[in-house]
């Protein structure tokens, strides 16, 4: 198994620009997320779902959108980059409920100029 | 609101030195608290998970406690390695069918030879 794959590893945005954030999971897991790391801080949840067709709004969602139309991808979209959107960007899957391991993606850095 | 706090901040130790990182939350309704390691410029790795039941629980060098009722658990690191060097992250999970996970800031271990 590959695991928790994100792309691309790097990339440079200009304020205003658009750009999709890839991630794909082959563990059959139902619940997908999508968490955003600042220097120094926590992680902080954009969105989440619970399985196929289902998403919904974590800590920070505002200017985020997400769809999951298959069990494996949950891609992340940003409209209009605006420079409060640099971070690192990581995804991450769990099974189902209960006490079971959250995987976690190797992370998106994203640089808005 | 739902809170995860870590002591310390960061920690430097040397090598084959035990040490104890803290974990104070408020999240409620509880259903299980997760201690995480992330190497710099790489996602977490879930280290071990402990339900409302469970006291103790260790993975290999790593040893997580829960006072379920003081809502603290502590991660002693024990004979340190330069491996170890890494952000510690405490994560609790509220209970529910949304299954959502609050981050704690994380401890930053600096394992010197």
């Amino acid at each position: 198994n590959a695991g928790v794959t994100q792309t691309p590893k790097f990339r440079i945005l200009k304020i205003g620009q658009s750009m999709t954030l890839q991630c794909t999971q082959d563990m059959n897991h139902n619940y997908m997320y999508w968490y955003r790391q600042d220097p120094g801080m926590g992680l902080k949840l954009i969105y989440y779902s619970v399985g196929a067709g289902i998403t919904d709004k974590g800590e920070v969602p505002n200017g985020y959108n997400v769809s999951r139309s298959t069990t494996e991808d949950f891609p992340l979209r940003l409209e209009l980059a605006a420079p409060s959107q640099t971070s690192v960007y990581f995804c991450a899957s769990i099974r189902g409920q209960g006490g079971e391991t959250q995987y976690f993606g190797p992370g998106t850095r994203l640089l808005v100029l | 609101k739902n809170q995860v706090e870590q002591s310390p901040q960061s920690l430097i130790i040397l090598e084959g030195k035990n040490c104890t990182l803290q974990c104070n939350y408020t999240v409620s309704p509880f259903s299980n608290l997760r201690w995480y390691k992330q190497d710099t410029g790489r996602g977490p790795v879930s280290l071990t998970i402990m339900t409302f039941s469970e006291n103790t629980k260790s993975n290999g060098r790593y040893t997580a406690t829960l006072d379920a009722d003081t809502k603290q658990s502590s991660l002693h690191i024990t004979a340190s390695q330069l491996s170890d060097s890494a952000s510690y992250i405490c994560v609790v999970s509220e209970g529910g069918s949304n299954y959502k996970l609050t981050f704690g800031k994380g401890t930053l271990l600096t394992v010197n030879p």
